[in-house]
């Protein structure tokens, strides 16, 4: 049982956007922690997508964005793409745990 | 640029110890800005922080496996450790280490190092 909530998938075909939620908490989203967003291609480890909420590192293409508000945040990814398809997992800080907590990941088809 | 590198045994038995060390190149592991971390990801699932680690040797667990974890770290050759005790086939797992930035992401992530538990 995963401390944020992902749906546990989405489908779009390409050129199209889809939208990937996580709802947390008053500990962690709810009490203003960041929310990050990491990508993970099949057999591959995590890569970070976005930081800060709505913040790319380098090299990330504009059409990943993201955004927080109350307890949840959402990952957004316009002008779907057949190299889009992975796994996508939401993390944040959990003051209760002192400690890292994670979305159970979202597996994105493009269809 | 900064990476890491997992290593240790891809085999353990139940009821041992499960070791890795992470070996950091390309950047200090003591940098007062960052910290050190193991999250693992057991086959088909989702991720889990296993705990953190600070250059002072400072150490944050996940509560639920605060009774098996310990973690080191050795500035001297720029590595930090992961030693989870009495272990089981739920510990089968990919392990990651990676640097953190307190209370905020993680960037980069090493490779990962497939661990079974099995006898």
């Amino acid at each position: 049982q995963s401390v944020l909530t992902q749906s546990p998938s989405v489908s779009g075909a390409p050129g199209q956007r889809v939208t990937i939620s996580c709802t947390g908490s008053s500990s962690n989203i709810g009490a203003g922690y960041d929310v990050h967003w990491y990508q993970q291609l099949p057999g591959t480890a995590p890569k970070l997508l976005i930081y800060g909420s709505n913040n790319r590192p380098s090299g990330v293409p504009d059409r990943f964005s993201g955004s927080k508000s109350g307890t949840s945040a959402s990952l957004a990814i316009t002008g779907l793409q057949a190299e889009d398809e992975a796994d996508y997992y939401c993390q944040s800080y959990d003051s209760s745990l002192s400690g890292v907590v994670f979305g159970g990941g979202t597996k994105l088809t493009v269809l | 640029q900064l990476q890491l590198q997992e290593s240790g045994p891809g085999l353990v038995k139940p009821s041992e110890n499960l070791s890795l060390t992470c070996t950091v190149s390309g950047g200090s592991i003591s940098s007062s800005t960052y910290y050190w971390g193991w999250i693992r990801q057991s086959p088909g699932k989702g991720l889990e922080w296993i705990g953190t680690i600070y250059y002072s040797g400072s150490t944050y667990y996940k509560p639920s496996l605060n009774n098996r974890v310990t973690m080191s770290v050795d500035t001297s050759k720029n590595q930090f450790s992961l030693k989870l005790s009495f272990v089981t086939a739920a510990d089968t797992a990919m392990y990651y280490c990676a640097r953190l930035e307190w209370a905020n992401w993680i960037d980069p992530w090493g490779q990962g190092i497939l661990v079974t538990v099995s006898s």
